[in-house]
């Protein structure tokens, strides 16, 4: 298995502009996170999916935020109308269920820069 | 909110050295994990407490998880350079490892 996938590594976007990221999991797990985390803090949870279905979802995802899991494998999130202050590293994490053990994996990230 | 407070934020010391870095919250965890991240990546997983009380070793990491399972420290001994990075603690409420609530992060650096 190739660990969790997340692309692009890096976006540039100017305000205002739609940007979407893309997680592929690791294939058996059914799990899957989404994290945003700014300079020198620790990653603050977004939402995360159980198979295709959206289990819960931060009050930090304003409406311009979406998310999706439509076949229970990979994920999107999508920002819209971006502004600057969303500008963070978006992590992505897959975990098996009910196997806290082994926790999350995490993707590399990618990181959003709105000019 | 579940909020998990680390200490210290930053600390550098020199290789050889002997270190503590803190995982304080009001609420009780199911259990807790620690992570590392380096620049530009992901953070990867350490290790996993669960039982308060618990003690684990990984090489030169001593891990402890509070009796209340509210707390936990990392001990690292004889740190190496290779130990520099970004040191997340974080606990989750429930057994089905659902949502994490991440800690603030401790930032080591070890100089040669």
């Amino acid at each position: 298995d190739t660990g969790v996938s997340q692309n692009p590594r890096h976006k540039i976007t100017k305000r205002g502009q739609n940007v979407t990221f893309r997680c592929d999991p690791i294939s058996e797990h059914n799990r899957l996170y989404w994290y945003r985390q700014t300079l020198g803090q620790g990653p603050e949870f977004l939402t995360y999916f159980q198979n295709e279905a959206q289990l819960e979802k931060s009050r930090l995802l304003s409406d311009r935020f979406s998310a999706e899991r439509p076949k229970g494998s990979f994920s999107t999130l999508e920002i819209q109308r971006t502004e600057q202050g969303d500008s963070a590293m978006y992590l992505c994490a897959s975990s098996p269920r009910g196997d806290m053990g082994r926790g999350y994996t995490f993707g590399s990230g990618t990181r959003l820069t709105v000019v | 909110t579940q909020l998990l407070e680390q200490s210290p934020q930053f600390l550098s010391i020199q290789e050889g050295e002997n270190l503590t870095v803190y995982c304080n919250s009001s609420s009780v965890f199911s259990s807790l994990q620690w992570y590392r991240q380096e620049p530009g990546e992901g953070p990867v997983l350490l290790v996993t407490v669960v039982t308060g009380g618990e003690v684990k070793k990984l090489k030169r990491l001593t891990f402890q998880f509070g009796d209340a399972r509210k707390d936990s420290s990392l001990h690292i001994t004889a740190a190496q350079p290779g130990d520099t990075g970004l040191y997340l603690c974080a606990g989750s409420s429930n057994f089905g490892n659902e949502k994490l609530t991440f800690g603030t992060g401790t930032r080591l650096t070890i100089i040669p």
